[in-house]
């Protein structure tokens, strides 16, 4: 029930494109959902977080979608560059319990 | 600079040996946290800290030890026991011991076993 599934494993477009990563989870007590990014050889950073009163999120590019009763949530990438691959995960948490993470997205954007 | 520093950045370590890393924050977080990271395999979590002088095990703690003597200071022990220790390990913090918040990174050490 602490699962979060996370897919595609691996995701390649090409500039411009807008990708989409996916998020499933089990537990309907979380109410914390961020997605992290990760540039090889560095630790996880933040890019963006929703919380379940809301259905989407927009910070730049970036985009949550919140499907609370689907218990699913993605990122979509808007105008994607270059400079955006990175591997990304999404987690879930309540204040109660630990954060579980995804398995992890690596995202390749082609000049 | 506020942040995370994690040392050393790369270690080898030999079968047989306990290797110890380091994890200091000047963020004045009470939470702080181990992960470690295979390829395909996401984040697990190792041991964690909501205060000073407490832990508590996560999901793979075997092989593993810890301390949390100051509130800046997480260090990571990996055991002889743990059997296939080669891989990247994380640390991390955040401000309070809810899990619902935001979790600050340093930059990971890459242990081998040669």
């Amino acid at each position: 029930q602490q699962q979060v599934k996370q897919s595609p494993q691996s995701l390649i477009v090409q500039k411009g494109g807008i990708p989409i990563i996916n998020c499933a989870y089990e537990n309907t007590a979380f109410d914390y959902f961020p997605w992290y990014q990760q540039f090889p050889g560095k630790g996880p950073a933040l890019l963006i977080a929703i919380r379940p009163d809301v259905s989407e999120k927009k910070e730049g590019r970036f985009t949550i979608s919140f499907n609370k009763s689907a218990k699913q949530f993605s990122l979509h990438i808007m105008d994607s560059q270059p400079g955006d691959s990175a591997t990304y995960f999404c987690a879930a948490a309540t204040s109660g319990s630990r954060l579980t993470f995804g398995e992890g997205t690596q995202l390749t954007v082609n000049p | 600079d506020g942040g995370i520093t994690q040392s050393p950045k790369y270690l080898f370590r030999k079968e047989g040996q306990n290797v110890t890393l380091s994890c200091e924050q000047n963020l004045n977080h009470d939470a702080m946290y181990w992960y470690r990271q295979d390829p395909g395999q996401g984040l697990r979590l190792i041991y964690y800290s909501q205060i000073v002088n407490d832990f508590q095990k996560g999901d793979i703690a075997e092989g593993y030890s810890v301390s949390r003597e100051k509130k800046e200071s997480f260090p990571l022990t990996v055991t002889s026991a743990q059997k296939n220790p080669t891989a990247f390990y994380l640390c991390a913090s955040s401000i309070q011991g809810g899990w619902n918040t935001e979790a600050f990174f340093g930059q990971g050490t890459r242990l081998t076993v040669v």
